[in-house]
């Protein structure tokens, strides 16, 4: 199946840093981008919509100056976390899909996982 | 809320036996979806059911769909200790194909060698 990668797996930051995820798709390109967050023993928690070359579409609740997405590309999109604080710690997956692939399936990354001290 | 319920929360079983875990949604769908999540990593598709088909089979994974109760169940026969993981129904939103899905809470599966 498709490949999607994200990058890092891990990060430890300090509090009021901010840090940047990356999401790539490897092997088709994607229309569409989602991202993820999932708090321990929890279910995935959508948190924004990302489509190439528009702004993002975020889920009630989240806060767009906080959750940056850019999705420049056909095969890249970051989220940054702007200004880290202990309760962003989390992790965050991303998922892509094209509507070239045909099958409505996503494919997800394998995860960042962000610890804030 | 986004979520659909789960249940049970947790299942733990012995090898061999089978697992059963339910799932139940909110709205309207197009198709149903099953994802397994081991701890830490991301999720894997494992199986699509349509709003059209009453039940699915997929190796030793069954699972229906009755949409009158919007619910959903996902049976693994003759579990290994390998299948332990978090299991997780999802729908999309909306009728568009644009992939937004909403997850259940999940059911964390333990299957005891």
């Amino acid at each position: 199946g498709a490949v999607v990668s994200q990058h890092p797996s891990w990060v430890i930051c300090k509090s009021g840093t901010s840090v940047k995820i990356e999401c790539r798709s490897l092997d088709f390109q994607a229309t569409t981008m989602f991202w993820y967050r999932q708090f321990p023993k929890q279910s995935l928690m959508l948190m924004a919509t990302s489509n190439e070359g528009s702004k993002a579409t975020y889920e009630q609740g989240v806060e767009k100056d906080k959750f940056l997405i850019n999705h420049a590309s056909l095969t890249l999109s970051t989220l940054t976390v702007t200004s880290a604080h202990p309760e962003d710690s989390s992790f965050y997956i991303c998922s892509a899909f094209s509507g070239s692939l045909g099958t409505g399936e996503l494919f997800f990354g394998e995860g960042s996982r962000l610890t804030v001290l | 809320s986004q979520q659909g319920e789960e249940d049970p929360q947790a299942l733990s079983i012995q090898e061999g036996e089978n697992a059963t875990m339910n799932c139940s949604y909110k709205t309207s769908i197009n198709n149903l979806q099953w994802y397994r999540q081991n701890s830490g990593r991301g999720l894997v598709h494992l199986i699509l059911i349509r709003s059209n088909e009453r039940e699915k089979h997929s190796g030793r994974l069954r699972v229906t769909l009755d949409t009158s109760k919007k619910s959903s169940s996902l049976l693994i026969t003759a579990s290994r200790a390998a299948d332990t993981a978090s299991y997780f129904c999802a729908h999309r939103r909306g009728s568009s194909n644009t992939g937004k899905l909403i997850f259940g809470q999940g059911t964390t599966l333990q299957v005891k060698p």
